[in-house]
Formats: structure tokens, C-alpha cells, sequence
């Protein structure tokens, strides 16, 4: 089935640990992004992608890093969790006309 | 930046319409998009709108008014899996996009 992967689908993670989210695609979408997703806040763009090769800072980017080696695959790296980060994240891609994005299935982060 | 502002909760019985208003002030302007998310799960992809006026696709209907910088999301024949929350979205000149906070619809038997 075409689509977004994400893993883990759920962690719980102690302060300082580095973790990374996996987020891969099979839709051959040239853009991707990762948002993070709390009560009350909406989605908020942390990094994203337009194309393999670049990558670009959204609006909450402190404290996570990205890298895009090849259209699939789009890394979100944790360097030194912070109970602030505790939350879901959500990757997605978009390509074309008019460019709805496309999300994972979300992957939900508990830092203590 | 973008300001997106939507009402927070919103009650509505079954067969009814429900209109979810979304305000807008941005530094850019390249399109409006409307998502559902039932709980737990993911955002998915509603509607699109880039020109002034009302774009329908089945039970939902969402207008823009850029001048205004208003849209808003009709549900229509409202039904009990409705219940979700309704994301209004503005991307920008960067083709990057913001979210509201989203607006959780609630259907009663």
C-alpha cells in the first residue's frame, strides 16, 4: 500500500537520550515535512524538504535536526530529549497540484 | 508568519449543517486547505481553495474570500462519524503550510 511510513509509532524516552523518528515515503513526492502536533497548538512546522539534498527550518526547529540522502527517507533526529519535545509528531510529503499533504500515521514521543 | 484563527468546539445534531468559520493574516498568500482528524489518527486532506468563492465536493463546501481573509468549511447532512476535528490550513508564499488549531465537531444523535 502506497504511503508514509513512520517508526516508532510510540516511544517513551529519558531526558538527554537521542532518539530519532524514521519516516519513509514510496510515493516518489519530492517534498516532506515533519510537524509536531499539541493539545491546543495545532500542527507546527519543525523542518521540511523540497526536494533531496535540501532541507529548510519551519517554525519550531531548536532541538531537532533532519538530513534528505534520497527522495524516501526523511530522518528526524532528537539530538538531547527534552520533556518539552514530549508529543506527536507527524511526517507527510506533497508533490503536484494543488500540493495536499499527505501525513503518517504519527509518532508519539514521551520525554521524562 | 501566519495568524489562523478558528473556533475551538462545536456541537451540531445529526443531519444538520455545520459551518466552521477560519481567519487568516499572513505574509503571503498561496492557497487554503481544510483537513479532517478523527482522534488518534492522521490529518487528511478535505478540500482546497485559491480563488475567491465556493468549491463543493459532496456533503462539504469550503468558500474563500481573500480580501477577507476568511474561509470557512459547510458539513452538510451532518453524520455521527463527522465527529472529528476540522483543520484550517494557509500556505504561503514558500509554498510552507500553517495550521489553526483546529475545531473539534461533535455530532449528537
Amino acid at each position: 500500500i502506497a504511503g508514509i511510513t513512520q517508526a516508532p509509532t510510540s516511544q517513551i524516552l529519558a531526558a538527554g537520550r537521542r532518539m530519532t523518528l524514521r519516516c519513509t515515503q514510496d510515493m516518489r513526492h519530492n517534498a516532506m515535512y515533519w510537524y509536531r502536533q499539541d493539545l491546543g497548538l495545532g500542527l507546527r512546522l519543525i523542518h521540511y524538504s523540497n526536494t533531496a539534498g535540501t532541507t529548510g527550518k519551519g517554525e519550531v526547529p531548536d532541538g531537532y535536526s533532519v538530513s534528505r540522502a534520497n527522495t524516501d527517507d526523511f530522518p528526524l533526529t532528537l539530538a538531547s530529549a527534552v520533556p518539552s519535545q514530549t508529543s506527536v509528531y507527524f511526517c507527510a510529503s506533497s508533490a503536484g497540484d494543488p500540493g495536499e499533504l499527505f501525513f503518517g500515521e504519527g509518532s508519539r514521543l514521551t520525554v521524562l | 508568519g501566519q495568524n489562523i484563527d478558528q473556533p475551538t468546539e462545536m456541537t451540531a445534531t445529526e443531519g444538520a449543517i455545520v459551518q466552521i468559520n477560519c481567519t487568516y493574516q499572513t505574509s503571503g498568500f498561496n492557497g487554503l486547505f481544510w483537513y479532517q482528524q478523527h482522534a488518534g489518527e492522521a490529518p487528511t486532506f478535505l478540500s482546497y481553495n485559491v480563488l475567491d468563492g465556493l468549491e463543493e465536493k459532496g456533503r462539504f463546501s469550503s468558500f474563500l474570500s481573500r480580501s477577507k481573509g476568511y474561509s470557512y468549511l459547510l458539513l452538510k447532512e451532518l453524520q455521527m462519524k463527522d465527529s472529528a476535528s476540522y483543520l484550517c490550513a494557509v500556505r504561503d508564499d514558500n509554498y510552507k503550510l500553517s495550521f489553526g488549531a483546529g475545531t473539534t465537531v461533535t455530532v449528537r444523535a
